[in-house]
């Protein structure tokens, strides 16, 4: 079964600083797909970046960038220059590449407040 | 440009009480999914729809139904609600593959009362 965990509930952040947000993830799939999404308190889901598993190179969107541990299953999502407008809940997660009927699963979420 | 369109926004239920979710794509996405969002849960997927005519179970479909009417649609219906089906639904779609991403609706407040 694939699973994923984010294992800080809250964080926070100085702003101009970077954080980083963990992300551990489980499968037995060789090919699969890692992908972060931001939810801001008005609800919407916002993809923001994704990592496939055979990238060789750390995927990189502007200032968030994915250190992609494969042998450790870690996925972290690091924000550079942290902007008070990247206060939301973000979540982690992964869709197996099984004869393209993955089903796309989601960590538990971190809350991430950007202080000023 | 309307993506991913979930209706209702809100809803209040009483207990026994059914009702559908109706959620449509015009994206001409293969995959559709159906979320509940608790609070420290994060997303649990209920329902899977890899393609038309298809349908598999999530981690939580107990207490659900789905219908793939159409490449378009995708319904999740409660046929007897009760209180811990109390949530925020989301549907999402994405094109085939394990790369793309999830677009999603707005989503559903759903109170079961």
């Amino acid at each position: 079964a694939q699973k994923i965990t984010q294992t800080q509930p809250g964080m926070f952040v100085q702003e101009k600083e970077a954080v980083t947000l963990d992300c551990t993830y489980d499968t037995s799939d060789q090919s699969y797909g890692l992908f972060w999404y931001k939810q801001p308190s008005s609800g919407e889901m916002i993809f923001l970046i994704y990592q496939g598993s055979y990238d060789e190179q750390n995927a990189t969107e502007g200032r968030y960038s994915l250190n992609f541990q494969k042998a450790r299953k870690s996925a972290n999502l690091v924000i550079s220059a942290s902007q008070l407008g990247d206060s939301a809940m973000y979540f982690c997660a992964m869709r197996p590449y099984s004869g393209n009927t993955g089903k796309l699963i989601f960590g538990q979420g971190t809350t991430l407040q950007v202080k000023p | 440009n309307a993506g991913v369109t979930q209706t209702p926004k809100f809803q209040v239920l009483k207990t026994g009480q059914s009702m559908t979710l109706q959620c449509a794509q015009d994206m001409n996405h293969n995959s559709m999914y159906w979320y509940r969002q608790d609070p420290g849960m994060g997303l649990r997927l209920i329902y899977y729809s890899a393609s038309e005519g298809t349908t598999d179970k999530g981690e939580v479909p107990n207490g659900y139904n789905v219908s793939r009417l159409n490449k378009r649609e995708f319904s999740l219906r409660l046929e007897s609600a009760a209180p811990s089906q109390t949530s925020v639904y989301f549907c999402a779609s994405s094109a085939q593959g394990a790369s793309t991403e999830a677009f999603f609706g707005q989503g559903t407040r759903l109170t079961v009362v």
